[in-house]
């Protein structure tokens, strides 16, 4: 059974830093392309980034570029996000989300984890 | 980046209705759509890809149409559990993939 167990939210103060994890299992990691999705409270589902299952081709939204880091460990199959310089409007819980395989759309997804972003 | 817009935004039904809810993408996207499901303090569930296809356990009352820039989700004949927040998802250009904003879809 796939699962993915994100992990590192909480509370920051505007321009802090925190680092998400997603820990996974039932599948090879290594194969799978990995995506971060966030959930502003009472919004919609906003894309954040995409690593390849090498690791070697990221995206990002604009809206997080230049500040958070997509990065994953195949050996210790886990995914991370590095969030840096964060925002009240980052404020969201954040899902790890696996693809097919094949196609890129999200067939698995994490419980979320939940970032607070506030003075 | 590719704008995907839900119509209704939210509605109202009873047990048993059919209902259609409406997906615009902004540019042709093909068949590179899917379908999620959200339950409130759930992650999303993938229902629907490539438009029409059916993911594995998910009841066959839920179905998927379209291609190009135009795309519906039905649910023939819907149960208590199926009340929700549906979203499409666009997977044919990116980055960035896009979502709909949701359509809210609650108990008569």
């Amino acid at each position: 059974e796939v699962q993915l167990v994100e992990s590192g939210g909480g509370l920051v103060q505007p321009g802090g830093s925190l680092r998400l994890s997603c820990a996974a299992s039932g599948f090879t990691f290594s194969s799978y392309e990995m995506n971060w999705v966030r959930q502003a409270p009472g919004k919609g589902l906003e894309w954040v980034s995409y690593i390849s299952s090498s690791g070697s081709t990221i995206y990002y939204a604009d809206s997080v570029k230049g500040r958070f880091t997509i990065s994953r460990d195949n050996a210790k199959n886990s995914l991370y996000l590095q969030m840096n310089s964060l925002r009240a409007e980052d404020t969201a819980v954040y899902y790890c989300a696996r693809d097919n395989g094949i196609a890129d759309y999200f067939q698995h997804w994490g419980q979320g984890t939940l970032v607070t972003v506030s003075s | 980046a590719i704008r995907m817009t839900q119509s209704p935004s939210s509605f109202s039904a009873s047990t048993g209705d059919r209902v259609t809810i409406t997906c615009r993408a902004s540019q042709g996207i093909s068949s590179y759509l899917a379908w999620y499901q959200q339950k409130p303090g759930k992650a999303p569930k993938l229902l629907i890809y490539a438009a029409s296809t059916l993911q594995s356990g998910v009841p066959s009352r839920f179905s998927g149409s379209g291609s190009g820039t135009d795309f519906t989700l039905t649910i023939s004949c819907l149960q208590s559990e199926d009340f929700a927040t549906y979203y499409c998802q666009q997977y044919y250009s990116y980055p960035p993939y896009t979502f709909g904003q949701g359509t809210k879809l609650e108990i008569k």
